[in-house]
């Protein structure tokens, strides 16, 4: 499926980088959502947009940092990472919150 | 504990042989969603189940919604090792915002 693409498919940062993951849906779905999957532990959502506003947000820590330019695109900017936010990051879509989600193939980040 | 439990954690099959995945909530489940992952890559949609008793099919894949149990089963007859893989439910359920997901089961398959 490539109605949600994800960029870059595996990125290696160190502490002091600063990087971005970008997401992108074809499928004209009006909510994006950013998940977070680290090993042994279940998916976690880490925002969540609805037509380019934030609608939620997990307590995430602030060195990640979402973006959403428009419907279509989403972003997190990343700064000052630790070692354990080395995870499976997912980006997903929907038509709108609540409805089932789509998600792209994941950002495999490390973070050395 | 965690809103939605998956059983089990891991699965190994003898190809052919048929298997279940069950997922329970703590909670009144108001809609389910199975999900199959291979690893390190996205989630493809499988399922979704939203009223009691409702059970849907794909190809060998069958799921069931038992809403006084709060739970889901997902069941593989004959299995090929293209079902291999992580199997996810993710589920809206009472007093959660989100939806939000089991740990996940892995499934292998041996020739």
């Amino acid at each position: 499926e490539t109605g949600v693409t994800q960029t870059p498919r595996h990125l290696v940062m160190g502490m002091t980088n600063k990087k971005s993951l970008k997401c992108e849906q074809h499928l004209g779905h009006n909510a994006m959502y950013w998940y977070k999957q680290s090993a042994k532990k279940p998916l976690e959502l880490m925002f969540v947009y609805s037509l380019e506003e934030r609608v939620e947000n997990n307590s995430v820590p602030s060195r990640f940092s979402p973006e959403c330019p428009n419907s279509s695109h989403l972003f997190l900017h990343l700064h000052t990472l630790q070692p354990e936010d080395s995870a499976l990051y997912l980006c997903a879509s929907s038509q709108d919150v609540g409805f089932k989600q789509y998600f792209g193939p994941g950002t495999r980040l490390t973070v050395t | 504990s965690q809103e939605l439990e998956q059983s089990p954690q891991s699965l190994i099959v003898q190809e052919g042989k048929n298997l279940t995945i069950n997922c329970t909530s703590s909670k009144t489940l108001y809609g389910l969603y199975w999900y199959k992952q291979k690893y390190g890559e996205g989630l493809i949609f499988l399922m979704m189940l939203q009223k009691g008793g409702e059970e849907k099919s794909h190809e060998k894949i069958t799921a069931k919604l038992d809403e006084k149990k709060q739970q889901s089963s997902l069941h593989i007859t004959a299995s090929q090792p293209s079902h291999a893989g992580i199997y996810l439910c993710g589920a809206d359920i009472q007093g959660a915002q989100k939806l939000v997901f089991g740990q996940g089961t892995r499934l292998t398959i041996n020739p």
